[in-house]
């Protein structure tokens, strides 16, 4: 079946910018998303990327797209306390399958 | 966005007992609604995928006698999970499609705390 991998920690200091990886191997998906999950609660998508575009910005957040190797990326600027969540990559248009998710710290 | 409501944020309920979940699209019509189950510090596993007035389609694995779904109209499915034993407990989350189809995003529920004691 349909897979997404991204790795599940990552700690950046406050202020600094923070990449979150991911790969997937559905190459039909119309379109790849980023979702964020906060401490015991729901999915809030943060954005998603039409697979024919390489990038897409959106204020502090910027979603590169490299169809050839399945590779997405969040890219998070100047990083919040707030940011710290979990970070999910998604693929998929009928159904969509989700990444581990990525444990994101802000360090002080 | 669109607003997902989903119902109750958290249950406990008592081993051999069945309780119902609830999924409403507010402000859009759902043709299409995904129940997933998220384990601790692990991703969403689509459970099954319903479409209105249709049966549900389940994944690899997932029991349909013990976890029921009905999607009988555009703003509401129900998750009932029947005779709950302590391996359901788990976070529920649904997410809703409206009518423009395939890729289109789809919006999530708050989730369900499940707890069987």
């Amino acid at each position: 079946g349909e897979d997404v991998e991204q790795s599940l920690f990552l700690s950046v200091r406050e202020g600094d910018s923070s990449v979150i990886n991911c790969t997937y191997t559905d190459s039909s998906s119309t379109y790849l998303y980023w979702y964020k999950q906060e401490p015991g609660a729901g999915l809030q998508l943060l954005t998603y990327i039409f697979s024919n575009m390489d990038m897409k910005q959106d204020q502090r957040l910027t979603v590169l797209l490299n169809k050839k190797d399945k590779h997405l990326s969040l890219r998070i600027a100047d990083t919040q306390t707030g940011d710290s969540a979990i970070y999910f990559c998604a693929s998929g248009d009928d159904k969509i399958i989700f990444g581990k998710g990525t444990r994101l710290h802000i360090l002080p | 966005g669109a607003v997902v409501s989903q119902h109750p944020s958290r249950v406990i309920c008592k081993s051999g007992t069945s309780v119902k979940i609830e999924c409403r699209s507010l402000d859009f019509q759902a043709t299409t609604m995904f129940w997933y189950r998220q384990f601790p510090k692990q991703s969403l596993m689509l459970m099954a995928t319903s479409n209105e007035g249709s049966k549900a389609t389940y994944e690899q694995g997932v029991e349909k006698d013990k976890f029921l779904i009905n999607h009988a109209s555009l703003t509401l499915s129900t998750l009932t999970v029947t005779s709950a034993h302590p391996e359901d407990s788990s976070f529920y989350i649904c997410s809703a499609r409206g009518r423009q189809g395939r890729g289109t995003e789809a919006f999530f529920g708050q989730g369900t705390r499940l707890t069987v004691v």
